[in-house]
């Protein structure tokens, strides 16, 4: 079964310094692997998502992700954050048993930004 | 466009009652997907509806029920609530049950079970 692991629970980082956030998947084929962002009270909005092709991916806000097959990572990056950005991440794998686009989320990540 | 709506925002219900929660899709979309998350937790896949037809389910109880109208809206219903049922739970739009459509989130339905 597909599954999406964010060793990181909680992350601190100043604002205006470089922040990656941690992702790892299981999955049988070609993983179709999203990040999402979730701020209190907000649903979850979709910042940038991978299917094929070129492995660095840009997204929204500034941020980019890159897949690494051999690794199962998909990372995300932001060079220079930005308190807004704190809020909620979830990495998630697509596809896979029981659903066509079907998301099987990680635990998330919370990121807190010290002014 | 509107986007994905839910209602009610908030709900307080007692063990063993009975709720139904309610998702208007984006316009155009087809596809309705119903996620549970828990405090702490990533969103859980409960099951998806494409044109009135459930199309995949999660690893959730039958009691865990839905149903998609003509327009598309969605409704999930859960009987014989249990208190581990509290959680925020959210429905994503998408154009069709395809893996690369983009789902839409709305901003959810908190539940609390007491």
């Amino acid at each position: 079964a597909q599954s999406v692991t964010q060793p990181d629970i909680h992350i601190t980082v100043s604002e205006g310094a470089s922040l990656e956030l941690r992702c790892n998947y299981s999955y049988g084929a070609t993983p179709y692997l999203f990040w999402y962002v979730q701020s209190p009270g907000q649903g979850l909005q979709l910042l940038l998502k991978y299917f094929s092709g070129d492995t660095l991916v840009q997204g929204i806000k500034g941020f980019e992700a890159e897949f690494k097959r051999s690794q199962s990572s998909f990372n995300l990056r932001k060079p220079s954050v930005h308190w807004s950005d704190a809020a909620e991440y979830f990495c998630a794998v697509g596809g896979g048993p029981g659903g066509g686009n079907k998301l099987t989320f990680g635990t998330g990540t919370q990121l807190k930004v010290e002014l | 466009e509107t986007g994905v709506t839910q209602s009610p925002t908030h709900l307080i219900k007692t063990r063993g009652q009975q709720v139904t929660l309610r998702c208007s899709s984006q316009s155009g979309h087809n596809t309705v997907s119903w996620y549970q998350q828990a405090l702490g937790q990533g969103p859980q896949f409960i099951f998806q509806y494409y044109r009135e037809e459930e199309n995949g389910r999660g690893n959730f109880p039958p009691r865990f029920s839905g149903l998609q109208f003509p327009n598309y809206s969605s409704e999930l219903n859960v009987n014989a609530l249990e208190l581990d049922d509290s959680a925020l739970y959210l429905c994503a739009s998408s154009l069709d049950g395809t893996a690369y459509n983009e789902q839409f989130f709305g901003p959810g339905t908190r539940l609390t079970v007491l």
